[in-house]
């Protein structure tokens, strides 16, 4: 299963609404988990089940979508949050694929 | 408190293998999957292979079938990642991964593999 994350890369401000998007190849119902990545750390699970807020990690995370199209959505952008973002699915698990990532960098 | 501590960083010659520790704390070890993932330098995050300790076999991805082995020791909680027949392009962060059904909630700190003659 491929999945597609657009844009590739993202500018925004501090406060701005962002979107990234990750579309299936095929269906994989919700079976779809969001990670955040920084430079010279390891991924860190934001949301899994499409939807789900992992612990710990800030309401200003949402995810949304089923089926091949989903969405994570960061309300106000916040210094923290200037990453890299990628999608997995786990439908085929434990065979997963991730997209190939979005990096949100400051305008 | 869930941690995975990696082993360190390593240099190889091409040709050779090396082998990734990954020891587990803080959690119940033998019955959630451990993953391996890599990253190499820019790029994105690639799955390896996977196991759960308590079954012991592992599952691979096609990209490394034959050159790649995953173990696990429940005794010592310590998962294991060893890569054959070393290529410059081999060269990469590799990461184990705590890997339960719903996504990856627990990872190691990453160790770097380097592939230089």
């Amino acid at each position: 299963i491929h999945l597609t994350q657009s844009p590739s890369s993202l500018s925004a401000s501090v406060g701005d609404r962002v979107t990234i998007s990750c579309r299936a190849s095929q269906g994989i119902s919700n079976f779809l988990a969001w990670y955040q990545q920084k430079p010279g750390r390891a991924p860190k699970l934001l949301i899994y089940a499409a939807s789900t807020l992992q612990s710990g990690v800030p309401s200003r995370f949402s995810g949304s979508g089923s089926g091949t199209d989903f969405t994570l959505t960061i309300s106000s952008l916040q210094p923290e949050d200037f990453a890299t973002y990628y999608c997995q699915q786990l439908s085929s698990y434990p065979f997963p694929t991730f997209g190939h990532g979005t990096r949100l960098e400051i305008k | 408190q869930v941690q995975l501590m990696q082993s360190g960083a390593e240099v190889k010659k091409p040709g050779s293998s090396v082998k990734v520790s990954c020891k587990a704390s803080g959690g119940t070890f033998s019955t959630y999957a451990i993953s391996w993932v890599r990253q190499a330098p820019g790029q994105g995050l690639e799955w390896m292979g996977g196991i759960i300790p308590v079954l012991g076999t592992p599952n691979y991805a096609q990209k490394f079938q034959g050159r790649v082995t995953i173990t696990a020791d429940e005794s010592t909680s310590t998962a294991y990642m060893e890569l054959s027949s070393l290529r410059s392009d081999d060269t990469a962060v590799y990461y184990c991964a705590r890997a339960p059904s719903w996504g990856y909630d627990y990872w190691g700190q990453g160790t770097l593999i380097t592939v230089s003659s």
